[in-house]
């Protein structure tokens, strides 16, 4: 069966400090999807990131990156001197590629970041 | 601007009664879907959508219903069935693409009591 797994519920942190948010994931098939959403206050979840299973370069964008490794099957994400404006929920979710409907992803329960002035 | 509209933001309703939440895109986009958020929790799927006048069950449809008459609108019914309707309903619309992200509107928090 399909899991996505943030064990971290909360994290606090000050401003400036990096913190990296944890994904570990379970799924039987060889070729799946990863995605990172970031969930402000106002409610709207939004897209960060997508990921494929044969594409385990990691990536960077600004402060952001993420760290594909599919040995511990984990894809966790790093806020580089994080910020204020950082502070939201942010979820890990997996897909399959061919099977299953469409847009059946699998949520974890999400990690709350704050990020103190 | 392109988007997803779901109207009301909040919503108040008794026991017993049912309640439509609106959701309205203008992506252009073939697929649409119902999640509900309860508190510490991912989100789960309730409804899906690929094409008008088709739709399918999620993971969680019992107590609710939908309707997809145009291609732009995926309103979802939380009727009296459903045992625990309290929750922070999102919706989403995606192209007709396996795996392609999802764009999600603003929710609407709906408390029964």
């Amino acid at each position: 069966a399909q899991k996505v797994t943030q064990a971290q519920t909360e994290i606090s942190v000050v401003e400036k400090e990096d913190v990296t948010l944890d994904c570990v994931y379970e799924t039987r098939d060889t070729t799946y999807y990863l995605f990172w959403y970031k969930q402000p206050p106002s409610g709207e979840l939004v897209f960060l990131i997508r990921r494929n299973s044969f594409d385990e370069q990691n990536e960077i964008s600004g402060r952001y990156s993420w760290n594909f490794q599919k040995s511990t099957s984990s894809f966790n994400f790093t806020i580089t001197a994080s910020q204020v404006v950082d502070s939201a929920v942010y979820f890990c979710a997996l897909s399959e590629i061919d099977g299953g409907s469409q847009g059946n992803l699998i949520f974890g329960k999400g990690t709350k970041l704050s990020v103190k002035p | 601007d392109g988007g997803i509209t779901q109207s009301p933001k909040y919503l108040f309703r008794k026991e017993g009664q049912n309640v439509t939440l609106s959701c309205e895109q203008n992506l252009n986009h073939d697929a649409m879907y119902w999640y509900r958020q309860d508190p510490g929790q991912g989100l789960r799927l309730i409804y899906y959508s690929q094409i008008v006048n088709d739709f399918q069950k999620g993971d969680i449809a019992e107590g609710y219903s939908v309707s997809r008459e145009k291609k732009e609108s995926f309103p979802l019914t939380v009727t009296s069935a459903q045992k625990n309707p309290t929750a922070f309903y999102l919706c989403a619309s995606s192209i007709l693409n396996s795996n392609s992200p999802l764009h999600f509107g603003n929710g609407t928090r709906l408390t029964v009591t």
